[in-house]
């Protein structure tokens, strides 16, 4: 089945730096990458997505990154702030209904 | 929140107990899923549902099973709840063209002692 990798597992970056998180996935029929921010307490919160015909897509200070040929996809995060302090999980479908999760990263902004 | 409400949000059982979940959604979604979150492990799928009375399992069904009698309902049930079976549940309606654009309710945590 789908496998999906993701790294670090935390990152702590400076208030306004960027934070760059990295996922890599097993099957090359997966077209769907989508990210999730869930702050504690609370569900996964769907705050970006890609799908395999596009290679960039940004949302003010979000952007997410794919390569097909390597199998990965990242998130960035710009000009951070402390409310992008959360855990962050990628995942990726093959074409259908279900999505594979990475493990998480938690990312601490500090002030 | 896509309008998906859980509960109980928490609940503490004792080992051997039958307990149900609940997810409702509001907005008429075929596809209806249940997630365990535990540490290091990420979010796995424990069985989804693609319309009333249809249901196939995930990657750690044993132990879980669903029912969806209607739409706007899904229900979790462990039949006899086992410490392993600590964790903190999620539903989620799919949307979009391929139903994969996944929306999460609140969680419920459930401990089971």
């Amino acid at each position: 089945g789908e496998n999906v990798e993701q790294h670090p597992s935390t990152l702590s970056v400076q208030e306004g730096d960027s934070a760059v998180i990295k996922c890599t996935y097993s099957d090359s029929a997966s077209n769907y990458f989508p990210w999730y921010k869930q702050e504690l307490g609370k569900g996964p919160q769907l705050i970006i997505d890609i799908r395999s015909n596009v290679g960039e897509k940004k949302d003010q200070r979000i952007a997410v990154t794919l390569n097909k040929t390597a199998k990965h996809f990242s998130l960035h995060i710009t000009e951070t702030q402390p409310e992008d302090s959360a855990v962050y999980f990628c995942a990726a479908s093959f074409g259908n209904e279900k999505l594979t999760f990475g493990t998480g990263t938690r990312l601490t902004i500090i002030p | 929140d896509a309008g998906i409400t859980q509960s109980p949000r928490h609940k503490v059982t004792e080992t051997g107990t039958p307990v149900t979940l609940r997810c409702h959604q509001t907005e008429n979604h075929r596809y209806m899923y249940w997630y365990r979150q535990d540490p290091g492990h990420g979010l796995r799928l424990i069985h989804y549902s693609y319309g009333v009375k249809d249901t196939d399992k995930g990657e750690v069904s044993d132990g879980y099973s669903v029912s969806r009698s209607k739409t706007e309902d899904f229900l979790l049930t462990l039949e006899s709840a086992t410490s392993s079976q600590t964790s903190v549940y999620f539903c989620a309606i799919g949307s979009g063209l391929q139903h994969n654009e996944q929306f999460f309710g609140p969680g419920t945590r459930l401990t089971v002692l």
